[in-house]
C-alpha cells in the first residue's frame, strides 16, 4: 500500500467552516497528489506535490489550497467549505522514471452541510 | 486537450462469463495507459498499465493492448468472478512533463452475479 495513510477517514462539517485533510506517506516520494472523486467524472486533480514547499495547481484547484512543509505530509485545505466540496478525497504518491505509476490511500469522505 | 472515455456501466455479468470494457483515449505523443481497480470502501490499486504502442499490460487474469491506430486500450477478461465486482477506471498520464498526472476516464462498475 505504500505507506500512505489519510485522515480523517471520514467528516462531516457546515458550510463556510474550513477543513484541513492530510495525507502522510511513509516512504519519501517526493510527487504527491490530491483527486476528488465525484459520480460520472472519475477522479479528477486538485492539486500536486513535487517536493517540499513545491506545489502546483490541477484540473479542479479553485476553493482548495495546499501545503508541503515536510516531505511525508501534503495537506488540503478548503478554506470555507461549500456543498459542492462534498466528495471523496484521496492522495496519492508516484514512482517511477516518468512518475506513472500511482498509489492511492484509502480516501477521506467529506460531507458538507 | 488530453481525455479518456470509458464505456457506460453499470455492466452485469454472470460468473465464468467473458468481459469487455472499452476505453478510448485522446492525447497528443506518446502517453502511457493504466487501468485502476476500485473495491468498495477502498481507494484505487493499479490492475495493469503499458507504456507504448502495441504493449500488452496484464494482471490477475485481465489483459489490455495499447493501440494507437484506433487510440483504444481495452479491459478483458477471459471469465470473471463475483470477486471481480468492483468499478473500473482507465486512465491516462501525458507524455510529456514527467510529472505523473493522470487523467481519468469516468468509471465503469461491474458487478458479477453467481
Amino acid at each position: 500500500d505504500a505507506g500512505i495513510t489519510q485522515s480523517p477517514r471520514h467528516k462531516v462539517t457546515e458550510t463556510g467552516t474550513p477543513v484541513t485533510l492530510r495525507c502522510h506517506q511513509t516512504e519519501n516520494h517526493r510527487y504527491m497528489y490530491w483527486y476528488r472523486q465525484d459520480p460520472g467524472h472519475g477522479l479528477r486533480l486538485i492539486h500536486y506535490s513535487y517536493g517540499v514547499k513545491d506545489t502546483d495547481k490541477g484540473e479542479v484547484s479553485d476553493g482548495y489550497s495546499v501545503s508541503r512543509s515536510k516531505t511525508e505530509d501534503f495537506l488540503l485545505t478548503l478554506e470555507s467549505a461549500t456543498s459542492s466540496q462534498t466528495s471523496v478525497y484521496f492522495c496519492a504518491i508516484s514512482f517511477g522514471l516518468a512518475q506513472e505509476t500511482q498509489y492511492f490511500g484509502p480516501g477521506t469522505r467529506l460531507l458538507v452541510l | 486537450g488530453n481525455s479518456v472515455t470509458q464505456m457506460e456501466g453499470p455492466v452485469t455479468l454472470s460468473e465464468e462469463a467473458f468481459l469487455t470494457i472499452n476505453c478510448t483515449y485522446t492525447a497528443t505523443g506518446y502517453p502511457s495507459l493504466f487501468w485502476y481497480v476500485q473495491y468498495p470502501g477502498e481507494g484505487l490499486q493499479l490492475l495493469l498499465k503499458a507504456t507504448k504502442a502495441d504493449d500488452k499490460g496484464s494482471n490477475k487474469g485481465f489483459e489490455a493492448t495499447y493501440r494507437k491506430e484506433t487510440t483504444s486500450f481495452h479491459l478483458e477478461k477471459g471469465s470473471v468472478q463475483v470477486s471481480d465486482s468492483a468499478v473500473y477506471f482507465c486512465a491516462l498520464s501525458p507524455t510529456s512533463g514527467n510529472t505523473g498526472k493522470l487523467i481519468f476516464g469516468q468509471g465503469t462498475t461491474l458487478q458479477v452475479k453467481p
